[in-house]
């Protein structure tokens, strides 16, 4: 059971804008930055989003953040076949841990 | 060019002991903090340990906490997790990541291919 609440699966249509949830508690994404991860099969994960919005250089701009209170989302505009992978959100948790979602699977149909 | 290479992965028995490191180059490695995070086998990521870049802050799971130690010597480039009293759930790929930063945070910019341990009688 994870910390952090993500859907197991979304899908798209090569185009179209998902959005991916994260919601966590007060102790976690209430009072700490979100990120999230991008895993396509059989590879490491990699950073997606950092600070709740923040994107790391090389990452295309159809990937966005944003937090509000307790939840977080990950915005997919532009869906590419290429985005089919697995994406993981994490927070600091103010019990001194790093907490993970358990993982939304992207499917592009 | 940043990577990072995991090592010292295997078969081990339960209750018994794995020292994993991790191989850094392409960076000032005393300058950021580091870190472990595992992956069951068809299962989802977890945090493992994180270590400061002066080694000033190390935290910890609980569910590997007082089995396993995290460790660093920034002098050969290198990042360590000790695992001692292995349990069939600490099988997994464990995986290096660097932080964006000398402090810990959950940001991990660069990660290794990761190593796999399997314990198991």
């Amino acid at each position: 059971q994870s910390v952090l609440t993500q859907p197991p699966s979304a899908s798209g249509t090569p185009g179209q804008r998902v959005t991916i949830s994260c919601s966590g508690s007060s102790s976690n994404i209430g009072s700490n930055a979100v990120n999230w991860y991008q895993q396509l099969p059989g590879t490491a994960p990699k950073l997606l989003i950092y600070s709740n919005n923040q994107r790391p250089s090389g990452v295309p701009d159809r990937f966005s953040g944003s937090k509000s209170g307790t939840s977080a989302s990950l915005a997919i505009s532009g869906l590419q076949s290429e985005d089919e992978a697995d994406y993981y959100c994490a927070a600091w948790d103010d019990s001194l841990d790093v907490v993970f979602g358990g993982g939304t699977k992207l499917t592009v149909l | 060019e940043v990577q990072l290479v995991e090592s010292g992965g295997g078969l081990v028995k339960p209750g018994g002991s794995l020292r994993l490191s991790c191989a850094a180059s392409g960076f000032t490695f005393s300058s950021y903090s580091m870190n472990w995070v595992r992956q069951a086998p068809g299962k989802g990521l977890e945090w493992v340990s994180s270590i400061s870049s002066s080694n000033s802050y190390i935290y910890y799971a609980d569910s590997v906490k007082g089995r396993f130690t995290i460790s660093r010597d920034n002098a050969k480039n290198s990042l360590y997790l000790q695992m001692n009293s292995l349990r069939a759930e600490d099988t997994a790929v464990y995986y290096c990541a660097r932080d964006r930063t000398a402090m810990v945070t959950s940001v991990w910019d660069y990660w290794g291919q990761g190593t796999l341990v399997t314990v198991s009688s």
